[in-house]
């Protein structure tokens, strides 16, 4: 298999503060990663596609802006919440695909629940 | 564009009973189909997926499903609940291709009673 860590796993924020979150693949490469975002008894929505070295690819109806994603390395994407307000308040997940014979696979890190005060 | 459909948000077993999660997928091609546990406040694990080869899969904790294509089908099963099993599942579908996002179902909470 293959490790996705995501830091950290809670966060508190004064609303219009921003926060970062990273998502780090371990033991492998990934050139892609997908962050989700989960409300309370819900499903998990993907917001946004992260790219290695090029911008990332939004869901209709995320705010690019607000959303910062950044996929600096093969191994590092980070989502900032852009002042934050209350109702950004969530659980945020990152996932990278497998690679070889995982590649049909997707890692999911902790996830980090965010609730902004 | 694919969607998938878990009838059913809530679930209510006996320890001890079957346990069954419905999983319908709508695509014009199958996809690879996945389901995953969620415990509170934690990530997802993945209980088992079916990409080609035997429909009948099993998966992790006793778990195990089996894809039917003329029903559209994933559903999720395991002979005998335990109070361990009690969590979130959510099933989801990726395009047949490598390195795709994952969609996901809204969810069925399983609840086990004693």
């Amino acid at each position: 298999g293959a490790v996705v860590s995501q830091h950290p796993s809670r966060v508190i924020c004064k609303s219009g503060t921003s926060v970062k979150i990273e998502c780090r693949s371990l033991d492998f490469q990934a050139t892609t990663m997908f962050w989700y975002r989960q409300f309370p008894k819900q499903s998990l929505m993907l917001m946004a596609t992260s790219n290695e070295g090029s911008k990332a690819t939004y869901e209709q109806g995320v705010e690019k802006d607000k959303f910062l994603i950044n996929h600096a390395s093969l191994t590092l994407s980070t989502l900032t919440v852009t002042s934050a307000h209350p109702e950004d308040s969530s659980f945020y997940i990152c996932s990278a695909p497998g690679q070889g014979p995982w590649g049909t696979e997707a890692f999911f890190g902790q996830g980090t629940r965010l609730t902004v005060v | 564009a694919q969607s998938v459909t878990q009838l059913g948000s809530h679930v209510s077993v006996s320890e001890g009973a079957l346990v069954l999660l419905r999983c319908n997928y709508s695509s014009s091609v199958p996809p690879y189909l996945f389901w995953y546990v969620q415990y509170p406040n934690q990530g997802l694990q993945l209980l088992l997926k079916y990409t080609t080869g035997a429909t009948l899969v099993k998966g992790i904790n006793g778990f195990e499903a089996e894809f039917k294509k003329s029903e559209t089908s994933f559903h999720l099963t395991k002979p005998s609940a335990h109070m361990s099993d009690a969590a979130e599942y959510f099933c989801a579908v990726s395009e047949r291709q490598a390195g795709t996002a994952l969609i996901f179902g809204k969810g069925t909470t399983l609840s086990v009673s004693s």
